[in-house]
């Protein structure tokens, strides 16, 4: 497609509910990243996948949150057993290659919006 | 660790009137620095960048230059339009390894007619 998608663009669920969240990266974008923009935090990086496989996934905040990405494309976040706190809105990005000393462009999605009751 | 730090908003201007927004960032080595903008109800958008000391990244009449002696990467624009409401973000990624970006906490510009 021409730019990041993401689904849900809404998702309200219940405390305790697991949920997914999708991304599907720009074509040919090797480098898909996850971040989360919450009111009290700002803007936090959360997993950062090359490929298929995720080098980066220091920013996951409990072991509760999980992702992973097949085919070198689609990615998908899973929040399990869902608190109140988790309830932001969660941004995809992706950029076209790593390296070369110089950092990419991101290119981000709409974003999921999760509310958890 | 690196981090970035934005004046608070939110900044309220008329029409016309000239915008600063200020941001200092702290990282090892030298970054890239972003400008990132959100629209009410839209996605981040990049909105400029400079990859190396005294870079101007400049578009849409927004500038920002980057200044190594100062760790600052202010954005500014001569003129601003009801349309640039919106929130900013300053961000940097390191150029080494992947380019995970560390943003700072935005701020609000509300412009009025």
């Amino acid at each position: 497609g021409a730019g990041v998608s993401q689904s849900p663009s809404n998702k309200v669920t219940e405390k305790g509910k697991d949920v997914e969240l999708r991304c599907d990266p720009i074509s040919g974008h090797t480098a898909l990243y996850w971040y989360r923009q919450s009111l009290g935090q700002g803007l936090e990086f959360l997993i950062y996948f090359q490929g298929n496989s995720a080098p980066d996934k220091s920013g996951l905040p409990s072991d509760r949150f999980s992702a992973e990405r097949t085919g070198g494309s689609v990615s998908t976040l899973t929040i399990q057993r869902t608190q109140q706190e988790d309830s932001a809105v969660y941004l995809c990005a992706s950029t076209l290659k790593i390296g070369g000393g110089m950092s990419d462009t991101q290119y981000f999605g709409p974003g999921t919006r999760l509310t958890v009751l | 660790g690196d981090s970035v730090t934005q004046m608070e908003g939110p900044v309220t201007l008329s029409e016309e009137a000239f915008l600063t927004i200020n941001c200092t960032y702290t990282a090892t080595g030298y970054p890239s620095l972003f400008w990132y903008v959100q629209y009410p109800g839209e996605g981040l958008q990049l909105l400029l960048k400079a990859t190396k000391a005294d870079d101007k990244g400049s578009n849409k009449g927004f500038e920002a230059t980057y200044r190594k002696e100062t760790t600052s990467f202010h954005l500014e624009k001569g003129s601003v339009q009801v349309s640039d409401s919106a929130v900013y973000f300053c961000a940097l990624s390191p150029n080494s390894g992947y380019s995970t970006l560390t943003f700072g906490k935005g701020t609000m510009l509300l412009v009025s007619p």
